[in-house]
């Protein structure tokens, strides 16, 4: 089946602490984005990446960083500088262009 | 700054009526409007979308209109289900966004459709 897999779908992290979310896809997009949803809130964007080796930042990038070192693979990693991190985190992905994007399943992220 | 607002923020009809969502747009300069259907805890299932060039879309039961000159669009789920419950989002791409599929996000539209 083609799609974005996030994993883990659950995670704790500890103040002080650096954790990273996966996202790989296998529906050979180029285009590669996570987003950060609080109650009450809109979908926020965090970082994008268009092409391999290459991602630009979002709306709301503080705290937050990325790589892009493979076309299906798009790891997010919250730092410890992020100061508000419990969310729910979604990535999606599209083709380059004005095209549909599509979603995996989302990392609830908890501070404990 | 393009902001996207959806109302009501939540609804409930019995169970076969025709219910129209609401979504408006400060910024009339994107390349594609998409509606999401989001079930609790899960991801976002992308529904339609709407080229800025295109006026409606239709799947199913569903059909979306754009009307960029008003800054609005319109998700019209025919004869609900209770299957059809959950939270529906709309997302402009906007021009100005700099990046394709910069999308800028409403608060959803939280439907319960009742038996």
């Amino acid at each position: 089946d083609g799609g974005i897999t996030q994993s883990p779908k659950y995670l704790f992290r500890k103040e002080g602490q650096n954790v990273t979310l996966s996202c790989e896809q296998n529906l050979n997009h180029d285009a590669m984005y996570w987003y950060r949803q609080d109650p009450g809130q809109g979908l926020r964007l965090i970082y994008y990446s268009q092409i391999v080796n290459d991602f630009q930042k979002g709306d709301i990038a503080e705290g937050y960083s990325v790589s892009r070192e493979k076309k299906e693979s798009f790891p997010l990693t919250v730092t410890s500088a992020q100061k508000n991190p419990t969310a729910f985190y979604l990535c999606a992905s599209s083709d380059v262009g004005n095209t549909e994007a599509f979603f995996g399943q989302g990392t609830r992220l908890t501070v404990v | 700054k393009q902001e996207v607002t959806q109302i009501p923020a939540a609804l409930s009809v019995p169970e076969g009526e025709n219910l129209v969502l609401n979504c408006s747009f400060t910024d009339s300069a994107i390349y594609n409007l998409q509606w999401f259907r989001q079930d609790p805890g899960k991801g976002l299932t992308s529904l339609l979308l709407i080229q800025s060039s295109q006026r409606e879309q239709t799947s199913g039961r569903l059909n979306a209109s754009l009307d960029k000159s008003s800054g609005r669009s319109t998700l019209y789920i025919a004869a609900s289900q209770p299957g059809d419950s959950a939270t529906y989002l709309c997302a402009a791409n906007s021009i100005g966004g700099g990046a394709t599929n910069k999308l800028i996000f409403g608060t959803g539209t939280l439907l319960a459709v009742q038996p």
